[in-house]
C-alpha cells in the first residue's frame, strides 16, 4: 500500500517568512494530493490539494508542489502569520473511483512566532 | 449548519467495558470514514463505508467494528477496549463525485483513555 512520509516533524518560524513542509509518497500510482490543516482541539480541514496532471497550485498565501518523478509534494506558505499555527497534514492516494482511501503523512507542527 | 458530529467527544473507560462512538453527518454524503490519530504516527484509517451496507477495513482495523445501517451515521465499536486503543478518533465524510478527488470533512474528535 501507499506509504507517505512528512518533514519536518515540527517548526518555528518568524511571522513573515516563509514555511516549506516536504512529503514523499512510494505508490507511483497516487494522482490526488491534499494537504489538511488541524487547529488546536478541531479536526483537520482542507487547505488546498493537487492533482497528478498539475505541477503547481496556488491559492492566496498557500502553494502545492508536485514532482511525479522524485514522488514528493510540498506545502509552501508565506508571509506566515499567527493564525498559520497548527498542524499540517499531507496525503496522497491512488483511487480514481472515488471512496475515501487516503494515506496521510505523520504531521507538521507549525508553530509562527511574534 | 453542515457538520459532522461525533458523540461523546471525551470519554475514559476500562480495559473490556464494550463502548461506541457515534457520528453523524447532515451533509448526504455517501463515504464516511474513522481515523485515529497518535503522536508521531498521524492519521491512520480505521475502517471506511462507502455506502449504506458497504464497509471495509482501513490501515489498523483490529480490536474494531463498524456498521453502516442509514447514510448519515457510522459508528465505532469498540467490543473489548484495550490501553492500546486509548487515542484521538475521528470520523469523516465525502461526497461520491465524479472525477474521485474528494475533500474529506471531519469531525470534532472523540479523545479515548482506555485504563
Amino acid at each position: 500500500g501507499e506509504n507517505v512520509e512528512q518533514h519536518p516533524s515540527t517548526l518555528s518560524v518568524q511571522e513573515g517568512d516563509s514555511a516549506v513542509i516536504k512529503c514523499t509518497y512510494s505508490d507511483s500510482a497516487s494522482n490526488y494530493f491534499p494537504w489538511y490543516k488541524q487547529e488546536l482541539g478541531k479536526g483537520p480541514q482542507l487547505i488546498i490539494d493537487i492533482r497528478s496532471n498539475v505541477g503547481e497550485k496556488k491559492d492566496q498565501r498557500i502553494a502545492v508542489t508536485l514532482n511525479k518523478t522524485a514522488k514528493h509534494f510540498s506545502l509552501h506558505i508565506t508571509e506566515t502569520q499567527p493564525e498559520d499555527s497548527a498542524v499540517y497534514f499531507c496525503a496522497a492516494t491512488p483511487y480514481t473511483g472515488g471512496g475515501n482511501k487516503l494515506t496521510f503523512g505523520t504531521g507538521t507542527q507549525l508553530k509562527v512566532e511574534l | 449548519e453542515a457538520q459532522v458530529t461525533q458523540n461523546p467527544r471525551y470519554l475514559i473507560t476500562v480495559t473490556g467495558k464494550k463502548l461506541t462512538v457515534t457520528c453523524s453527518q447532515n451533509m448526504n454524503h455517501e463515504y464516511m470514514s474513522w481515523y485515529r490519530q497518535d503522536p508521531g504516527l498521524g492519521l491512520r484509517q480505521i475502517y471506511y463505508s462507502m455506502n449504506v451496507e458497504v464497509t471495509d477495513k482501513g490501515d489498523v482495523p483490529e480490536g474494531y467494528k463498524v456498521s453502516r445501517k442509514e447514510k448519515r451515521n457510522f459508528p465505532l465499536i469498540l467490543e473489548s477496549p484495550s490501553p492500546n486503543q486509548t487515542s484521538l478518533y475521528f470520523c469523516a465524510s465525502s461526497p461520491r463525485r465524479r472525477g474521485g478527488y474528494n475533500e474529506q470533512f471531519f469531525g470534532p474528535g472523540t479523545r479515548l483513555t482506555v485504563l
